[in-house]
């Protein structure tokens, strides 16, 4: 079963300056999505972005980017200078591509990073 | 397009009523979902669908939790009878074909039982 796990419950940053947020990913696949879920204090889910595994360049949307290490199973998000609306709660994501298996489709999400930011 | 649009946004309620929530996907999109957030257990997979047909619903916690989806437009969620610890916030979302990449969420319905 794919696993997807974020090692830190929180982190900080000050205004303007750049964050990394970790991730990293159980999987026997070789093609599969990942993605990056913003969740602020209103509580919608937003996609910040996404990443295909079969790329090699790494994914980037303006001041966020993510750096993929597939080999070890890693898919960090950067965000560059940060600003006040970048606080909330981020999930990483995993989504398997190939199809077949009840797990076809599915959307396994971490437990979230909470990102705080200071002015 | 609207969106994901689920109801009601918030409910609340005493133990032992029947809950319903209500999710209309996005037009055109085959799967749907039905996640389940807390503080305690993060964003749990209750179930989830393709063209109307339930995939897998190990995530569902009970005999008291079920799903539908009689049509493309709409699915249900019901919670009969409720108790205190389902207190939760549930999302519904939707996406085209699994290769086309990301979830659209709805905006969540927030349940309390009292």
């Amino acid at each position: 079963a794919q696993t997807v796990t974020q090692s830190q419950p929180e982190m900080s940053v000050q205004e303007a300056e750049t964050v990394t947020l970790s991730c990293t990913y159980d999987t026997s696949e070789s093609d599969y999505y990942l993605f990056w879920y913003k969740q602020p204090p209103s509580r919608q889910m937003i996609l910040v972005i996404r990443q295909e595994a079969y790329k090699q360049q790494n994914a980037t949307e303006n001041r966020f980017s993510v750096n993929f290490q597939k080999a070890a199973k890693s898919f960090s998000l950067k965000i560059s200078d940060s600003q006040l609306g970048d606080a909330a709660m981020y999930f990483c994501a995993y989504r398997r591509k190939k199809a077949g298996g009840t797990s076809y489709g599915k959307l396994t999400f971490g437990q979230g990073t909470i990102l705080t930011v200071h002015p | 397009d609207a969106g994901v649009i689920q109801s009601p946004r918030h409910e609340v309620t005493e133990m032992g009523q029947e809950v319903t929530l209500r999710c209309k996907p996005i037009s055109g999109h085959d799967y749907l979902f039905w996640y389940r957030q807390t503080m305690m257990r993060g964003l749990e997979l209750l179930i989830y669908f393709n063209n109307n047909v339930p995939i897998d619903d190990s995530g569902m916690p009970e005999d008291r939790f079920s799903a539908k989806m009689p049509n493309a437009s709409f699915s249900t969620l019901k919670i009969q009878p409720s108790e205190p610890r389902d207190s939760a916030v549930y999302f519904c979302a939707s996406s085209p074909s699994a290769g086309a990449g990301e979830l659209f969420f709805g905006e969540g319905s927030r349940l309390t039982v009292l």
